[in-house]
């Protein structure tokens, strides 16, 4: 069974300017995350969709990162514009969604942010 | 609040010894998950363990194990005979009872076995 999948691995950008992560969940799983994971510290959740829903977005800075989830499947994270503070490692996961219940999350690798 | 708070930053042990990683959780919810997770050096998040709150029962995986005490509201792993293969940075976490991804993670551990 293929895992989760995001692109790129590596990202360097100068602040102020925008970028974008992709991510395809495991297929089946209708629930998505992204995280975002600063070096020395855990994840933290940016933003969940159910579906091509919106379930929490709450800890998301809304006036520069924005995603969307089309179609229920591929994610995109974006952030415009970029601050020294965003240089971190964006982790997507998703999880399977039945009878109510999310069952653990699986990660992908991740992709590593460097804002110079 | 909920919070995970693991304690050790960073352990090192020679290979076979056996070590514990400490995890403390906070909670106002009767029924959560607790999971922990393995991150290696090429950064992908791989799960280990969910615990329900409701299951107090130990578990043992091969050379893995881990101890749920609701009393002290801690959730530690230990790792039997050590081996360099399981260096790594490792992160215990704490999930609502409906939403096993959505996770408060705790600070992580690195863990180096040296051979």
């Amino acid at each position: 069974e293929a895992g989760v999948a995001q692109s790129p691995r590596y990202k360097i950008i100068e602040k102020r300017q925008s970028v974008a992560f992709w991510c395809n969940p495991i297929s089946g799983h209708a629930t998505l995350y992204w995280y975002q994971q600063i070096l020395g510290q855990g994840p933290k959740l940016l933003i969940q969709f159910q579906n091509n829903g919106v379930v929490d977005d709450s800890q998301l800075p809304k006036d520069r990162f924005s995603a969307e989830r089309l179609k229920g499947v591929d994610s995109t994270l974006k952030i415009q514009p970029a601050k020294l503070e965003d240089s971190a490692v964006y982790l997507c996961a998703s999880s399977y969604w039945g009878a109510g219940i999310n069952t653990e999350a699986f990660f992908g690798q991740g992709t590593r942010l460097t804002v110079v | 609040a909920q919070k995970v708070t693991q304690a050790q930053t960073e352990i090192s042990v020679v290979e076979k010894e056996d070590v514990t990683l400490d995890c403390v959780y906070e909670t106002r919810d009767t029924t959560y998950y607790l999971f922990w997770y393995k991150q290696p050096p090429s950064g992908e998040l791989v799960f280990l363990i969910r615990r329900n709150s409701f299951d107090e029962q130990n578990e043992i995986s091969g050379r893995y194990s881990w101890n749920f005490q609701k009393s002290t509201s801690s959730f530690n792993f230990t790792i039997t005979a050590s081996q360099v293969v399981d260096s790594a940075v490792y992160f215990c976490a704490l999930g609502a009872y409906n939403q096993g991804g959505k996770l408060i993670f705790g600070q992580g551990t690195e863990l180096s076995v040296k051979p």
